[in-house]
């Protein structure tokens, strides 16, 4: 069993939609988790880190973290095709310092 | 406030050469992990380095490939003998301490080409 795993995708959506990003993950000492951006041939870019139970929002973007469930998940409201990229989630376990990412998931979003 | 940077961007080594990758990470991180990314494949962690020390390598190849990061000047990842399956894009990532939810932020990255 993977540690993080996402649909790979790609997952589709039209412009202006909500694109909904899910990750579970298998570490129960995942503490904070994670939401990296990446497109084609480049670094991976921070978008969020969560690590309370709950809804964490900033701009169009919402993370969600259900530590139960050991369940992630990014909402991205009114996308846009400059949203077209991977999404990467990653766990880090509190008593490491190295991420965990899973293999991520392509978003396409469509005028 | 320069990021954290990578050289060289890319790189073109024959099979059994030497690659030397360099990071310098974030003014002010003193902490600094390598992570390789396989073509369609997600980011595997390697190394994490804080200055002097190596602190968990237990994502390394246990032969050919050795990382540091001195007290002065960047990090460097080291791949001896390169094969063709070390072909990968390989980034550098850098957080200013350790644990909680501190960032980790990526550089560039080096895209190493073994032929």
């Amino acid at each position: 069993q993977k540690e993080v795993e996402q649909n790979s995708g790609p997952l589709s959506v039209p412009e202006g939609a909500i694109a909904s990003l899910n990750c579970t993950y298998s570490d129960r000492g995942s503490q904070s988790f994670f939401w990296y951006r990446q497109y084609s041939g480049k670094s991976p870019e921070l978008i969020m880190f969560i690590y309370s139970n709950g809804d964490k929002e900033d701009g169009r973007f919402t993370a969600q973290l259900n530590k139960a469930s050991q369940y992630v998940s990014l909402l991205i409201r009114d996308s846009q095709p400059s949203d077209s990229a991977t999404y990467l989630c990653a766990g880090l376990s509190y008593n490491t310092d190295k991420l965990i990412f899973g293999t991520g998931t392509r978003l396409q979003v469509f005028p | 406030n320069a990021g954290v940077m990578q050289n060289p961007r890319h790189l073109v080594r024959r099979r059994g050469q030497e690659a030397r990758l360099r990071c310098s990470p974030m003014k002010g991180h003193s902490h600094v992990y390598w992570y390789r990314q396989l073509p369609e494949e997600g980011l595997k962690f390697m190394v994490y380095l804080q200055k002097e020390n190596i602190i968990d390598e237990s994502g390394m190849p246990k032969e050919r490939f050795s990382a540091e990061f001195p007290k002065e000047g960047p990090s460097i990842l080291r791949i001896q003998q390169v094969v063709r399956g070390d072909s990968a894009a390989y980034f550098c990532a850098s957080s200013p301490r350790t644990g909680g939810t501190d960032t980790q932020y990526f550089g560039p990255g080096t895209r190493l080409t073994v032929l």
